[in-house]
């Protein structure tokens, strides 16, 4: 079935370092990825999303970048900070319904 | 203000018996998703509705119902409860049911099955 893999399940970055997260989907058919961020005992809130005739996409210190060939895409975070440590969450959706396939999360810590 | 809002917040209860999580919004939203999260697994999505009685499986159906009667509320009905569904529940919406929408979620329901 339709699976979105998600790396690396933790990661833990210093103050000020970039942090990058991986993901790859494996639906042709899926055409918009938005990626998620829940602190903790908190609900997921959109943080930035792509849809796949974008190659990339800039919101401040985040970015998205879209590999339709190859099916991956990717959250960087530059220049992270202590309030940037969540688990992100990175998902795929398609025109041929409205299911959404999720990754596994990745627990970001941010050490000051 | 814009919400959604889920009920209860924290539910222990035993095999067998019969519960329903509801689920609200006030933005006037037409689709409306249920999902499961578990450690290590991510959101996994139970049910989705792109509109009033109209409802579709996601990827972990078993064990569920949903119905849609009315725009705003999608309750989640666990008939006989089992242990495995022992999990974070939330509910989430998005405006005019088109795939490439940003979901809001609801607050979660923590469900115990003993």
């Amino acid at each position: 079935g339709e699976n979105v893999e998600q790396h690396p399940s933790t990661l833990s970055v210093q103050e000020g370092d970039s942090a990058v997260i991986k993901c790859t989907y494996s639906d042709s058919a899926s055409n918009y990825f938005p990626w998620y961020k829940q602190e903790l005992g908190k609900r997921p809130q959109l943080i930035i999303d792509i849809r796949s005739n974008v190659g990339e996409k800039k919101d401040q210190r985040i970015a998205v970048t879209l590999n339709k060939t190859a099916k991956h895409f990717s959250l960087h975070i530059t220049e992270t900070q202590p309030e940037d440590s969540a688990v992100y969450f990175c998902a795929a959706s398609g025109t041929g319904g409205f299911k959404t396939i999720f990754g596994a999360g990745t627990r970001l810590f941010v050490k000051a | 203000e814009a919400q959604v809002t889920q009920n209860p917040r924290y539910l222990i209860t035993v095999t067998g018996k019969k519960l329903t999580v509801t689920c609200s919004q006030n933005m006037n939203h037409e689709y409306m998703s249920w999902y499961r999260q578990d450690p290590g697994l991510g959101l996994r999505q139970i049910y989705y509705s792109m509109n009033v009685e109209v409802t579709d499986k996601g990827d972990v159906p078993e064990g569920y119902k949903v119905s849609r009667k009315e725009k705003r509320n999608f309750p989640l009905i666990l008939e006989s409860p089992s242990p495995n569904q022992t999990s974070l529940y939330f509910c989430a919406s998005s405006i005019q049911g088109r795939s490439y929408n940003e979901q809001f979620f609801g607050p979660g329901t923590r469900l115990t099955v003993l």
